[in-house]
């Protein structure tokens, strides 16, 4: 069955920590994979996404991810986070019905 | 509207009530997506729908759960008999065309079973 992997689940760092988070799929179609973001009382948002072509995406708010095939594997990345990251961060990538299925959320602590 | 809306935002309900969770996508938007957030357990995929049709109903827990969207527009999703493990957020979500395509999420239903 397809699935997406958080192995990250809480994460605990300081300003201007850097900060990767990890992401593995196992569909073996056409990848488009994506990462959300839910900050605190707010609702899901996209951060970035990948379709084709360069593997490295760049998001929003210095956040970017790297396509890497060969280990099935889309991490996030940011060089120095800030208190303003704190947040659930969701990995997510389809499966061969179209729909898009999530892993399990990486909950981010920034303190300052 | 702007963006996806969902009514209502909050909902405490008694034990083996019936509840209507509504989910008014993106206008143009044909693909719609329903999600259940429980602490700790991420999201989890319940059902999603091409137009009016759902071509995967895969996620929905029990035969309590059922949705329907109509005119290619709003969605309700019903439960039935609610339980207390039925207590979640439950969201929304529009997308343009599949899944290809960027998915927007609405504040979500927090539903409460007592």
């Amino acid at each position: 069955a397809q699935s997406v992997s958080q192995h990250n689940h809480h994460v605990i760092l300081s300003e201007a920590a850097s900060l990767e988070l990890g992401c593995n799929y196992s569909y073996g179609g056409t990848v488009n994979l994506f990462w959300y973001v839910q900050y605190p009382g707010q609702h899901l948002q996209l951060l970035l996404k990948y379709f084709s072509g360069d593997p490295l995406v760049k998001g929003i708010k210095g956040f970017e991810a790297e396509f890497i095939k060969s280990k099935f594997s889309f991490n996030l990345r940011k060089p120095s986070v800030q208190w303003s990251d704190t947040a659930e961060y969701f990995c997510a990538g389809p499966s061969v019905t179209d729909k898009l299925i999530f892993g399990t959320g990486t909950r981010l602590q920034v303190f300052p | 509207g702007a963006g996806v809306s969902q009514s209502p935002s909050n909902k405490v309900t008694e034990k083996g009530k019936d509840v209507e969770l509504r989910c008014d996508p993106i206008s143009g938007h044909t693909a719609l997506y329903w999600y259940r957030q429980s602490l700790g357990q991420g999201l989890e995929f319940l059902i999603y729908f091409q137009g009016n049709s759902a071509p995967d109903k895969s996620g929905l827990p029990s035969d309590r759960f059922s949705a329907e969207r109509t005119g290619g527009s709003v969605s309700t999703l019903t439960i039935q008999r609610t339980q207390q493990e039925d207590s979640a957020v439950y969201l929304c979500a529009s997308s343009l065309d599949w899944v290809s395509t960027e998915a927007f999420f609405g504040q979500g239903t927090r539903l409460t079973v007592v």
